[in-house]
């Protein structure tokens, strides 16, 4: 069974730094790109980064370029969302999926918020 | 605004047939596969449909799937008053380099 589990949310300051890590099971880790999506409160799904099979591409969105980092570690079976310059406006669950672009697996997700 | 477009809302009766569209472009749905998911309040999405019309394992044949140029269409029969959520079409678009979603619609079924 695919297992997602993702960790490191939780309040952070405006302008602050955060990692978030998702660990995969249940499946070969290193044969899939890998995704991170968020949803602000509220609010449709948002696509945010992606991740090739040996990280050696990274794809982002508008929101996320310059400011967020993706990356793997496939020997971990995981991925991790650098995020520095956080705004108000980044407070979201945010998601890590299984895919390029549309996940086929999710995680239950990790809430950020952003606020002083 | 969502790159893929889908009607915010819709409705239907329980046992009546409703239809969920969603429209995008030749640098996405064209050329891409599209999944739909579903997602109940606070849950995460869950796939209903990927490669534009295939099940994945457990998923009820009364959700279908369906694609004609840049369009892509969900179809569910036989509404359930549980099938009430949120639905979304997804995939890649190639000129962006980006996965993209649509912006969402919301089912109520009364």
């Amino acid at each position: 069974e695919v297992q997602l589990v993702e960790s490191g949310g939780g309040l952070v300051q405006p302008g602050g730094s955060l990692r978030l890590s998702c660990a995969a099971s249940g499946f070969t880790f290193s044969t899939y790109w890998m995704n991170w999506v968020r949803q602000a409160p509220g609010k449709g799904l948002e696509w945010v980064a992606s991740i090739n099979l040996d990280g050696g591409g990274k794809y982002y969105g508008e929101s996320a370029k310059g400011r967020f980092t993706i990356s793997r570690d496939n020997a971990q079976n995981s991925i991790y969302l650098q995020m520095n310059s956080l705004r108000a406006e980044d407070t979201a669950v945010f998601y890590c999926g299984r895919g390029s672009g549309a996940p086929d697996s999710w995680g239950q997700g990790t809430l950020v918020t952003v606020s002083s | 605004q969502s790159v893929l477009t889908q009607p915010p809302s819709l409705s239907a009766a329980p046992g009546q047939k409703v239809t969920i569209s969603c429209s995008g472009s030749n640098s996405n749905i064209g050329r891409k596969y599209v999944s739909w998911y579903q997602q109940l309040p606070g849950t995460a999405p869950k796939l209903l449909i990927y490669d534009d019309n295939k099940r994945p394992s457990g998923i009820p044949d009364r959700f279908s799937g369906s694609k004609s140029g840049t369009s892509a269409t969900l179809g569910i029969t036989g509404l359930q008053t549980g099938d009430e959520a949120d639905y979304y079409c997804g995939t890649w678009d190639n000129s962006l380099s980006a996965g993209v979603f649509g912006g969402g619609t919301k089912l109520t079924v009364l």
